[in-house]
């Protein structure tokens, strides 16, 4: 099983900094399989970034994946007030699917 | 567009089972796999298993074997999720959501199981 590791547990800035979240993997994740979600209190998470860097339909272009191998990185280039939240990283190249314990990104 | 409508939240006792549907509309329920993930209160997200809804092949997460079953029903486009021998531990939101690849394009709204005497 991939070992999905998040960093840092959580990130305090003002809205129209810069987030840089990190997810690291026990082993390689095949074919850059991995996405990234955002979830808020009391939602369902949904989906940002598939496929390490394309983004799902309807993110706006602040949200960007990148990485391969074993580390990936998101980044929100300028944070809105909407974007305060808990990020996961999911990998999907093997199975079982596993994912990350989470960054909760808060307002400083 | 797509939504996944799943039951309401339920209540359980230790030992007793609990069945979870997900109705999925807004486009070809046969054409894309289903996913279960639970998340404990305060807690991160946990991949239980998929369904393929075309024709009812399944994977469950090695931590389940035994005590999961999903099934579906093409007639009226929705999923199952059964889960038996129910502890405290078990205690969680459970999500159905629509696959990808492998990625989680779509989620239901949430299932809220509680387990306790």
């Amino acid at each position: 099983e991939i070992v999905l590791t998040q960093s840092p547990g959580t990130l305090s800035l003002s809205p129209g900094e810069r987030a840089t979240l990190s997810c690291r993997a026990s082993q390689s994740v095949s074919s850059s399989y991995l996405a990234w979600y955002q979830q808020k209190p009391g939602q369902a998470p949904r989906l940002l970034i598939y496929g390490a860097s394309s983004r799902a339909t309807g993110i706006p272009d602040r949200f960007s994946g990148s990485g391969s191998g074993t580390d990936f990185t998101l980044t929100i280039s300028r944070l809105e007030p909407e974007d305060f939240a808990v990020y996961y990283c999911q990998q999907y190249g093997s199975s079982p699917l596993t994912f990350g314990p989470g960054t909760k990104v808060d307002i400083k | 567009q797509v939504q996944l409508v799943q039951s309401g939240a339920e209540v359980k006792k230790p030992g007793a089972s609990v069945k979870v549907s997900c109705k999925a509309s807004g486009y070809t329920f046969t054409s894309y796999y289903m996913h279960w993930v639970r998340q404990a209160p305060g807690q991160g997200l946990e991949w239980m298993g998929i369904i393929n809804p075309s024709g009812g092949s399944t994977s469950y997460a090695q931590k389940f074997q035994g005590r999961v079953t999903m099934t579906r029903d093409t007639s009226t486009s929705t999923v199952y999720m059964e889960l038996s021998s129910l502890r405290s531990e078990d205690t969680a939101v459970y999500y159905c959501a629509r696959g990808g690849v492998g990625f989680l394009r779509n989620w239901g709204q949430g299932t809220l199981v509680t387990v306790s005497s």
